[in-house]
């Protein structure tokens, strides 16, 4: 079975521009979740898509959005881009429950 | 208000020795506790995980302690190797028959392994 697959890997914005980050789960897996991970905060919750309905949210502002499709494919938006969002944000999907999830490789997000 | 604590950021052990990564959780509704491990450019791999109703769960050389009295858990790797060299992530669900829906893990901060050779 193919991994949790995230594109683009690397990605350079500049300040107020917009992202949008994609992620395929492995096959099957209905329910995504998305991470940012930064040096001095560690792994942190963004959301959580399960067929196609956010059912979890983290503590983020709402310039941070996301979806999910009816394939489970699911995106990640972030708009009016700050210098503090550069991190690596991270994907993850799982069949059913949260707790066994597989994750992506991440996108790396650099914001000059 | 960071609900799993990993207040060693970095562990530095020699191989073949034990290695102990140490966690501590807040939130009482944590019933179920896993430990990731992450190498750079890549996304983290589950590694082990424990039950509330355990105390000891073990897997080859890796073996999670819970202690639910002191909201504390701790990962021993014997014996380390080189290859153990990676940031380490415990994280806690609540139980899923809490209620509310508030249902999602929650990460430490990790703390960087490195096993000497």
């Amino acid at each position: 079975k193919a991994g949790v697959t995230q594109t683009p890997r690397y990605l350079i914005k500049t300040r107020g521009q917009q992202v949008t980050l994609s992620c395929s789960p492995i096959s099957g897996h209905r329910s995504v979740s998305w991470y940012q991970q930064t040096p001095g905060q560690g792994l942190q919750f963004l959301f959580e898509y399960f067929s196609e309905t956010q059912r979890n949210k983290g503590n983020f502002p709402g310039r941070f959005s996301g979806r999910q499709f009816s394939n489970s494919r699911s995106e990640m938006n972030v708009s009016t881009l700050e210098l503090g969002d550069s991190a690596l944000y991270l994907c993850a999907s799982s069949l059913e429950v949260v707790s066994r999830q597989f994750f992506g490789p991440g996108t790396r997000l650099t914001v000059l | 208000d960071q609900q799993v604590k990993q207040n060693s950021p970095s562990l530095s052990v020699q191989e073949g020795r034990i290695s102990i990564l140490n966690c501590d959780y807040t939130n009482s509704m944590f019933d179920y506790f896993l430990w990731y491990k992450k190498y750079p450019a890549e996304g983290p791999t589950f590694l082990i995980s424990i039950s509330s109703i355990k105390d000891k769960n073990e897997d080859g050389r890796f073996t999670v302690f819970l202690n639910k009295s002191a909201k504390h858990l701790s990962l021993h790797i014997v014996p380390s190797q080189p290859g153990d060299s990676a940031v380490y992530f415990c994280a806690a669900e609540p139980s899923r028959y809490s209620g509310g829906s508030n249902y999602k893990l929650t990460f430490g901060k990790g703390t960087l392994l490195t096993v000497n050779p």
